[in-house]
């Protein structure tokens, strides 16, 4: 059981270039949410979504897009990066909204 | 707005009990949950309460009190692996959307 895995782990972008983070869970879990986790600070919610077709923005949610066109996949979008989104992205999936959420190991990005 | 407060740091010494006291302030307040993240890792689930009182988990406690909007973790026996953050999240009604505090981070002394 994979649980929730983002890919990559590791990126490096320059000022101005759009990629994709992916996430993917195995739970069959209906709620997923990005955060971002900046040095010292606790995770900021970017995007949710609540299931297949759902999503909602965060506290934080300009330069990024989310869709959710299946149970299982989330991706994260950045339009069109800038050095303030260097930082640790953290998705996270739960069963119901007020479950506990299971968080993938991060992708550590970095914006030049 | 939503606002979460927690003490930013708290040393305490092994085998001795702390507490993580969160406050928060919020519209549509649903429950309270706690996670624990170590360096370079992923934040980790370790309790939630959505009525008042004292939720018991091994040598963790979590205590809410809906009426003062006042939370804590509570840690028992500690242990250095303990030595971590923990955040504070406040999950609200309407979309079930989770905000974290900034987090407090735990130092444990032999």
């Amino acid at each position: 059981n994979a649980g929730v895995t983002q890919t990559p782990k590791f990126q490096v972008l320059k000022t101005g270039q759009s990629m994709t983070l992916q996430c993917a869970q195995d739970m069959n879990h209906e709620y997923m949410s990005w955060y971002r986790q900046d040095p010292g600070m606790g995770l900021r919610l970017i995007h949710y979504s609540v299931g297949a077709g759902i999503t909602d923005q965060g506290e934080v949610p300009n330069g990024y897009n989310v869709s959710r066109s299946t149970t299982e996949d989330f991706p994260l979008r950045l339009l069109s990066a800038a050095p303030s989104q260097t930082s640790v992205y953290f998705c996270a999936s739960s069963y119901k909204g007020d479950q506990p959420q299971h968080f993938g190991d991060g992708t550590r990005l970095s914006i030049l | 707005g939503q606002s979460l407060e927690q003490p930013s740091e708290v040393t305490a010494v092994e085998g001795a009990i702390v507490q993580i006291n969160c406050t928060y302030q919020t519209s549509g307040f649903y429950g309270l949950s706690w996670y624990q993240q170590h360096d370079g890792g992923a934040p980790t689930f370790l309790s939630y309460n959505a009525l008042d009182g004292l939720e018991e988990t091994g040598r963790f406690s979590s205590f809410l009190s809906r009426s003062d909007s006042y939370g804590y973790l509570l840690l028992q026996e500690l242990q250095m692996k303990d030595s971590a953050s923990y955040f504070c999240a406040v999950l609200n009604t309407g979309g079930f959307k989770t905000i974290f505090g900034a987090g407090t981070r735990l130092f444990v002394k032999a």
